[in-house]
């Protein structure tokens, strides 16, 4: 299971950190991706982190802005959002990967947090 | 690469057979294809990974087929529940998803 927390409401400029716990499963065996989506949209990739921390990788429109991060102690991954901007309203998803320590890639991502909705607005 | 899913919206009756279309810009490792399902207000679902591999809890009645750059999500006899949007996407070291095609009850 993956829980997450942190969304909320705040002003462009601001930020927020979004965290995913999981619980079941040891976390730092698996890569995990974050993907947001607009209400009614599709699918955004946004950023992912291997299973030991050790690569992390953003799409360009969060790149500078968004920093991923994860703690094995806590079984936990974080996304720090600064510098908000309106067009990061969404809801965010946490995902882990399918298969450990990048096998094949990591064949996808085959169990999903719950969603926290973004909202930045003046 | 940008993957492009056709049609965008698909009208079928329950018991059809759905053919869900992905194709990408460039050739691409068929390793590295998965699909999704998406019902409203639920987070995704992986069906398929390695463009043909089954996850776990993936109903026989999906199947994944092709190879760089064209891939198929073939639903082979459609149940109420499987009227949802579903979504291609490239993973690996790039990562990215088609803009979705919406399979609804003719």
């Amino acid at each position: 299971l993956l829980v997450q927390s942190g969304g909320g409401v705040v002003q462009p400029g601001e930020s927020l950190t979004l965290s995913c716990e999981a619980s079941g499963f040891v976390f730092a065996t698996y890569g995990a991706h974050w993907v947001r989506q607009v209400p009614g949209k599709g699918l955004e990739w946004v950023s992912f982190i291997y299973h030991d921390g050790s690569y992390k990788y953003y799409s360009d429109s969060v790149k500078g802005r968004f920093t991923v991060s994860r703690d094995s102690s806590k079984n936990t991954v974080y996304l720090e959002m600064n510098n908000l901007r309106a067009e990061d309203t969404a809801m965010y998803y946490c995902a882990k990967e399918t298969l450990a320590r990048r096998v094949y890639y990591g064949g996808g991502t085959d169990l999903w947090g719950q969603g926290t909705l973004v909202s930045v607005s003046s | 690469i940008v993957l492009t899913q056709s049609p965008d919206t698909l009208s079928l009756s329950p018991g059809d057979r759905a053919n869900l279309s992905c194709r990408a810009t460039q050739s691409l490792s068929s390793v590295r294809l998965a699909w999704y399902q998406q019902r409203p207000g639920q987070p995704p679902r992986l069906l398929i990974y390695g463009a043909t591999n089954r996850a776990t809890g993936t109903p026989n009645r999906f199947t994944g087929s092709g190879s760089g750059p064209d891939f198929t999500l073939t639903i082979s006899r459609l149940e109420p529940e499987d009227f949802a949007v579903y979504y291609c996407q490239l993973y690996g070291s790039f990562w990215t998803f088609g803009q979705g095609t919406e399979l609804e009850i003719k």
